[in-house]
């Protein structure tokens, strides 16, 4: 059981807008920066979005990131076949003293 | 070219040990924390552990604590992972990755990763 809950999987059709929540509480997102990770097939993880809402060199801003409160979102518009992955969120957790991830969430462009 | 490269993976009986390198080029390896976040089959990504520029701070999951011992060579730029004790459910790819600048933590290149089963 994660600490940070994600919906298991979302789907959308291509070109549509589909958004990840990540939930957590104060002692994790509530008080700290969220990244967002990218898993394609049999592929290694990639960096999406991090402190909260910025993107790294190369990351089309089709990608996107919000916070607020004890939740986290992921932004994805203009769906593409490609875009068809893992998504996982993650920050600090202060009371664990420890990174943790969500569950992860998996994509489908139908 | 940022370039992490694991090694030392394989098949080990429970209760062995087995230590994971990672061979890092293409950036100031002394000037980053550095972590192993590690996938069993099938299933999400776990963090493992973090280690400061200068190995004088670490963080392990409490899943790892008193078995795993992460630590790093600067003036080879490496960074490694001590496992003993080894258990079934240590069983997954083990992924180095690189902490990278910002507000806070998080991983910004990851290696290919090198998988490492626990079995009799």
């Amino acid at each position: 059981q994660s600490v940070l809950t994600q919906p298991p999987s979302v789907s959308a059709a291509p070109g549509q807008k589909v958004t990840i929540s990540c939930s957590g509480s104060s002692s994790n997102i509530g008080n700290n920066y969220v990244s967002w990770y990218q898993q394609l097939p049999g592929t290694v993880p990639k960096l999406l979005i991090y402190d909260n809402n910025k993107r790294p060199s190369g990351i089309p801003d089709r990608f996107s990131g919000s916070k607020s409160g004890t939740s986290a979102t992921l932004g994805i518009t203009g769906l593409q076949t490609g875009d068809e992955a893992d998504y996982y969120c993650g920050t600090w957790d202060n009371s664990l003293s420890a990174w943790v991830f969500g569950g992860g969430t998996k994509l489908t462009v139908l | 070219e940022v370039q992490l490269v694991e090694s030392g993976g394989g098949l080990v009986q429970p209760g062995g040990s087995l230590r994971l390198s990672c061979a890092a080029s293409g950036f100031t390896f002394s000037s980053y924390w550095m972590s192993w976040v590690r996938q069993a089959p099938g299933k999400g990504l776990e963090w493992v552990a973090n280690i400061k520029q200068d190995g004088s701070e670490k963080y392990y999951v409490d899943s790892v604590k008193g078995r795993f011992t992460i630590s790093r060579d600067n003036a080879k730029n490496s960074l490694y992972l001590q496992m003993n004790s080894l258990r079934a459910e240590d069983t997954a790819v083990y992924y180095c990755a690189r902490v990278g600048y910002g507000s806070s933590w998080h991983f910004d290149y990851w290696g290919q990763g090198t998988l490492v089963t626990v079995s009799s």
